[in-house]
């Protein structure tokens, strides 16, 4: 049972290059997010997809794009890196209502030159 | 908005306990509750899902004011395996969907 899968889990960009983050999940729930985590801080929500078909902008949606491909597939598009966006990046999934528990991926390290 | 989590840090001694608060502006329903170690993703701990419910995970416990509009973590007899990063969340959005955590807690339990 893989749960939360996400790749890669390491990647060097130079300012400016484009870089999509996948994330996948196969405990058919259908809300999926995207969280953002730098050095010593907490988790910020990015986007997040409560259902397929659907996305909505969290706390810090600037620089980024999503796309929710099906009911499994939640993918992270930085169109233009800056070193603003060095950061380790979780993807989540969880049935969706509140009372739920989240799953998270094992986050993807982001280092922008 | 995200939930204001106190204290930021906190140090113990194995068999101390302290407990962490989380405290949000808005009206709450429930209150979820992580554990990140380091290195790692955030664990699941519990979710609280009613005004003065307590739940447990280990000797970990958890209590939640809908009045005071916060949650309390409890880490009672702390073990070593208890450090890491506490992470409160709070559901919000339309349906529920949205979940927004806190600052975290750091916590380094010594022998």
């Amino acid at each position: 049972n893989a749960g939360v899968t996400q790749t890669p889990k390491f990647q060097v960009l130079k300012t400016g290059q484009s870089m999509t983050l996948q994330c996948a999940q196969d405990m058919n729930h259908n809300s999926m997010y995207w969280y953002r985590q730098d050095p010593g801080m907490g988790l910020r929500l990015i986007y997040y997809s409560a259902s397929e078909g659907t996305t909505d902008k969290g706390e810090v949606p600037n620089g980024y794009n999503v796309s929710r491909l099906n009911k499994r597939e939640f993918s992270l598009r930085l169109e233009s890196a800056a070193p603003s966006q060095t950061s380790v990046y979780f993807c989540a999934s969880r049935t969706g209502t509140g009372e739920q528990p989240q799953h998270f991926g094992d986050g993807t390290r982001l280092s922008i030159l | 908005q995200q939930p204001v989590q106190s204290p930021q840090a906190v140090i113990l001694r194995e068999g101390e306990d302290a407990v962490i608060n989380c405290s949000s502006s808005k009206a709450l329903y429930s209150v979820h509750w992580y554990r990140q170690k380091h290195g790692e993703a955030p664990v699941f701990l519990m979710i609280l899902l009613k005004g003065g419910e307590q739940k447990g995970h280990e000797k970990i416990s958890a209590s939640f004011n809908e009045k005071k509009q916060q949650s309390s973590l409890y880490l009672t007899a702390s073990q070593l395996s208890y450090s890491g990063t506490y992470f409160c969340g709070t559901p919000g959005g339309a349906a529920g969907n949205k979940l927004t955590f806190g600052g975290g807690t750091r916590v380094l339990v010594k022998p």
